[in-house]
């Protein structure tokens, strides 16, 4: 079952601007991790935050994550036209024990040139 | 390393036969498989997951009889769609976890397969 909602569903910026998406979840999780998708391909994991770290950066990545309002966000910074892709939040919930995600359904980044 | 990959990439059939799908983890050994569904503009559905050795466990809505899934080896996981009809088109992906690739479940993706149900 899908228990991550990104929003927006869709962003459009301008390139070198900064790029938020947001990942809302409704579990306890030991992690949660963020993928990209471009269209018509698989996904490519970018980045892993465990539950008891709160910002973790990856280059022009910054993701953060609240436990207690069971959200997280992932910032791109100085966005390229290349960033153009849809990113997921995945959350491995606590207890799972089979190695399952749960994918959020996504927002579609657009970097316009 | 962790590289997984799919065929075909893309496949056309007339409904009625059966497609076949490989996934496979070219440089580690995948004790865990999963097939996801992807329909255009939407998230990954979780169709079942995949224990080398064992039967799948398919996800509520799924049906085992339509999506026969065969892990035979730690490093192939074949989907194969039985008889397919236009509604099974879709974007079919498969991933795969190994132990001792990440310390955490970071799942390693297929580029997926296109399949079109005509």
């Amino acid at each position: 079952s899908q228990q991550g909602e990104e929003d927006p569903q869709a962003l459009s910026i301008q390139e070198g601007e900064n790029a938020t998406m947001n990942c809302s979840y409704k579990t306890s999780i030991n992690n949660l991790q963020w993928y990209r998708q471009n269209s018509g391909r698989g996904l490519v994991h970018l980045i892993l935050i465990r539950s008891n770290e709160r910002e973790k950066h990856s280059g022009r990545l910054r993701v953060t994550l609240d436990t207690s309002k069971k959200s997280s966000s992932l910032l791109i910074t100085a966005s390229r036209a290349a960033d153009t892709a849809s990113y997921f939040c995945a959350t491995d919930p606590t207890g799972a024990g089979s190695y399952q995600l749960t994918f959020g359904k996504g927002t579609k980044l657009s970097v316009i040139p | 390393g962790a590289v997984v990959s799919q065929h075909p990439s893309r496949v056309i059939c007339k409904s009625g036969t059966s497609v076949k799908i490989e996934c496979r983890s070219l440089d580690f050994q995948a004790t865990t498989m999963f097939w996801y569904r992807q329909f255009p503009k939407q998230s990954l559905m979780l169709m079942a997951t995949s224990n080398e050795g064992s039967k799948a466990t398919y996800e509520q809505g799924v049906e085992k009889d339509k999506f026969l899934i065969n892990h035979a080896s730690l490093t192939l996981s074949t989907l194969t769609v039985t008889s397919a009809h236009p509604e099974d088109s879709s974007f079919y992906i498969c991933s795969a976890y190994g132990p001792g690739l990440a310390a955490y479940n970071e799942q390693f993706f297929g580029p997926g397969t296109r399949l079109t149900v005509l």
